[in-house]
């Protein structure tokens, strides 16, 4: 699986929009972008995925830059519930022989300010 | 009510003792997971089963043992060869497809006594 990097952490003033970067040049053309958050003590929390287009769901949206050499996660109205760990992660499919676990480095601590 | 459920919440080990952690899933999900968490850090993977009766090691099975009997459970020991076994330890599903999202149950925080 390709390598991505995050910063380490950020602060977000509630009600606004969050933009979590994430950079992964050596993502393979097989390779889906996922992002998941951890709030402290809990198992991680899927939020969304893509491969080339943006993405959108009811949690999130999804930035992919026209290269797939970096990616946003932006949640578009932070609230103080969405202080958590987020980690983006880039891996292949079943299909594309990524039959194996995720790999989750450190993250992003994600914190939102009152 | 569909989900992933691991059990106990907590658990508290001798020195010494050999402990099973439940890991069931309602899904119908044919992947199954299990990764180790330590403070600060990132989620380590220990076994993978893509199917009944078959699974992998990850990259820390050492002092970890596993059985995929069934779909819906995929239960993991903690020997006494594991040296350092006080963690967090998540379990994960995921359905067939070309993406294959994975999804987490809420975790067993083991403490060696």
């Amino acid at each position: 699986d390709a390598k991505t990097t995050q910063p380490p952490s950020m602060d977000c003033a509630e009600g606004r929009a969050a933009n979590l970067p994430c950079n992964h040049s050596t993502i393979s053309g097989n390779e889906y972008v996922y992002w998941y958050r951890q709030i402290h003590s809990q198992g991680p929390q899927y939020i969304i995925h893509g491969l080339k287009n943006n993405e959108t769901n009811e949690m999130a949206s999804l930035i992919i830059t026209e290269d797939r050499k970096s990616s946003t996660l932006i949640l578009p109205h932070a609230t103080l519930r969405d202080t958590a760990v987020y980690y983006c992660i880039v891996r292949a499919g079943l299909r594309g022989g990524g039959a194996d676990g995720l790999t989750f480095g450190k993250g992003t601590h994600l914190i939102i300010q009152p | 009510d569909g989900g992933i459920t691991q059990s106990p919440k907590y658990l508290f080990r001798k020195e010494g003792q050999n402990v099973t952690l439940s890991c069931e899933q309602n899904l119908n999900h044919d992947a199954m997971y299990w990764y180790r968490q330590d403070p600060g850090q990132g989620l380590r993977l220990i076994y993978y089963s893509q199917i009944v009766n078959d699974f992998q090691k990850g990259d820390i099975a050492e002092g970890y043992s596993v059985s995929r009997e069934k779909k819906e459970s995929f239960p993991l020991t903690v020997t006494s060869a594991q040296k350092n076994p006080t963690a967090f330890y998540l379990c994960a599903s995921s359905p067939p497809g070309p993406s294959e999202t994975q999804y987490f149950g809420p975790g067993t925080r083991l403490l060696v006594l």
